[in-house]
């Protein structure tokens, strides 16, 4: 058990819908981060926040959004669903933000759009 | 270019055998951090071991070591003693000095050890 938390596990819903993942870092974790893991495009870095505030994007999608809450939780909003959002979305955490500071991933959330 | 290249999709090895997962790495940062991370089948990514790219010796974690030759840009994790428990799919990381939030991660390896 890493001690990142991720709800739900899992999710089943329809196009076009509106969905929200939420993640609680490791206790004293300051950065938290958003990965998809999907079959044909593996594991892709969303996004990335610090103590609240975002410090880098990946190849996340307009439709996608993100923050991190003054507690540290962080949640990721995906919206105007697709089937190609089907997908593993994975929270990891770190005390900093710096170059050795291990990430720690949370157990995923399964996304089913159909 | 690839950031992270895993050039064995799949691989079997015997158990209690040592096995070697190759990673090649792409950067002209000269600082830089190299991961490796285990999936097993139930998906969580769990953290095996981490070699800086200054550090001076061969990272080190229990059965986990990481064959790190600077000059190639490999990483390879050679895990000694294989278990049954080690079947899962392993992936290589990195993440760069001048622009460290963001972890570029390979295709993975998926190692299925058999008894």
């Amino acid at each position: 058990d890493s001690g990142v938390t991720q709800t739900p596990k899992h999710l089943i819903t329809a196009t076009g819908q509106r969905v929200t993942l939420r993640c609680s870092p490791r206790s004293g974790d300051l950065s938290v981060y958003w990965y998809q893991q999907s079959l044909d495009q593996g594991l892709q870095f969303l996004i990335h926040y610090y103590n609240g505030e975002e410090r880098a994007k990946g190849n996340i999608l307009e439709r996608f959004s993100a923050q991190q809450f003054p507690d540290l939780h962080s949640e990721l909003n995906l919206s105007s669903l697709e089937l190609g959002d089907s997908a593993l979305y994975f929270c990891a955490s770190s005390v900093e933000e710096g170059l050795t500071d291990t990430q720690y991933f949370g157990p995923g959330t399964r996304l089913t759009v159909l | 270019a690839q950031k992270i290249t895993q050039t064995q999709p799949g691989m079997f090895v015997q158990e209690k055998e040592a096995v070697t997962l190759d990673c090649t790495y792409d950067t002209s940062d000269p600082s830089y951090g190299l991961f490796w991370y285990k999936q097993p089948s139930s998906g969580e990514m769990i953290f095996l071991i981490y070699q800086g790219s200054y550090d001076q010796q061969n990272a080190t974690e229990g059965r986990y070591s990481l064959n790190f030759q600077k000059a190639r840009k490999s990483a390879n994790l050679v895990i000694s003693a294989s278990q049954l428990g080690d079947s899962a799919m392993y992936f290589c990381a990195m993440r760069e000095g001048y622009n460290f939030n963001k972890f570029y991660f390979g295709s993975g390896t998926k190692l299925n050890v058999k008894p």
